[in-house]
């Protein structure tokens, strides 16, 4: 199976930041991956596919880049609505693995 | 407007069975792959099974083989998925989630149920 890795594991901020969140595959996965948003007590969000494709609705704050084995996931200026916890997935094949998540919070 | 919404969760005891339902609307199951994904309580997400549009393709994660059985009626368009078996570490909120396109190969999920909680206690 393929391993994703995240980091940070924890990331502070303030409103109005621009963070970066990094993802990485234990193989390639050419640009199969996708970025979710999640907010205590709801389902996952998509953000981003394939790696760098913004889905329909979501503020162009938020964007994704590379392929391989490593990509990233950038707000470029925090919202409050932006505090949640981020999961990169792959899905080169099955099985889809997601990475640990990365856990946004206010500074 | 597309819903998914899960039903079923519960207490049950190890070794125990459970079955969970997922009805949707504002789209046909028969045209795109169904999945099962679950989250332990403060844990991240883990996929569990899939089925194609077809039925072609039925899939599991490697803890869920044997176990676990994932089906449908597009009568009802309705997705199930049969646990037995059931240990204390599938323990955990089980979402439905449509798949982004057939369910065959390369999966994500692009609308999600609000899931349901499985604890898994004696």
């Amino acid at each position: 199976d393929i391993q994703l890795t995240q980091s940070p594991s924890f990331l502070s901020a303030s409103v109005g930041d621009r963070v970066t969140i990094t993802c990485r595959a234990s193989q390639g996965i050419s640009s199969y991956l996708v970025w979710y948003q999640q907010k205590p007590g709801k389902a996952p969000k998509v953000l981003i596919y394939a790696a760098s494709i913004l889905q329909s609705g979501v503020p162009s704050r938020f964007s994704g880049s590379g392929s391989g084995t490593e990509f990233s996931l950038t707000i470029s200026s925090l919202q409050p609505e932006d505090f949640a916890t981020y999961y990169c997935q792959q899905y080169n094949g099955y099985p889809p693995t997601f990475g640990p998540g990365t856990k946004l919070d206010i500074k | 407007q597309v819903q998914l919404v899960e039903s079923g969760g519960g207490v049950v005891q190890p070794g125990g069975s459970l079955r969970l339902s997922c009805v949707v609307s504002g789209f046909s199951i028969s045209n795109y792959g169904m999945h099962w994904v679950r989250q332990a309580p403060g844990k991240g997400l883990e996929w569990v099974a899939v089925i194609s549009y077809d039925e072609s393709n039925k899939n599991y994660g490697d803890s869920e083989k044997g176990r676990f059985i994932i089906s449908r009626d597009i009568s009802k368009n309705t997705l199930y998925l049969q646990m037995n078996t059931l240990r204390a570490e599938d323990t955990a909120v089980y979402y439905c989630a449509k798949d982004h396109a057939w369910g065959e190969y390369r999966p994500y999920f692009d609308y999600w149920g609000q899931g349901t909680l499985v604890t898994v206690s004696s």
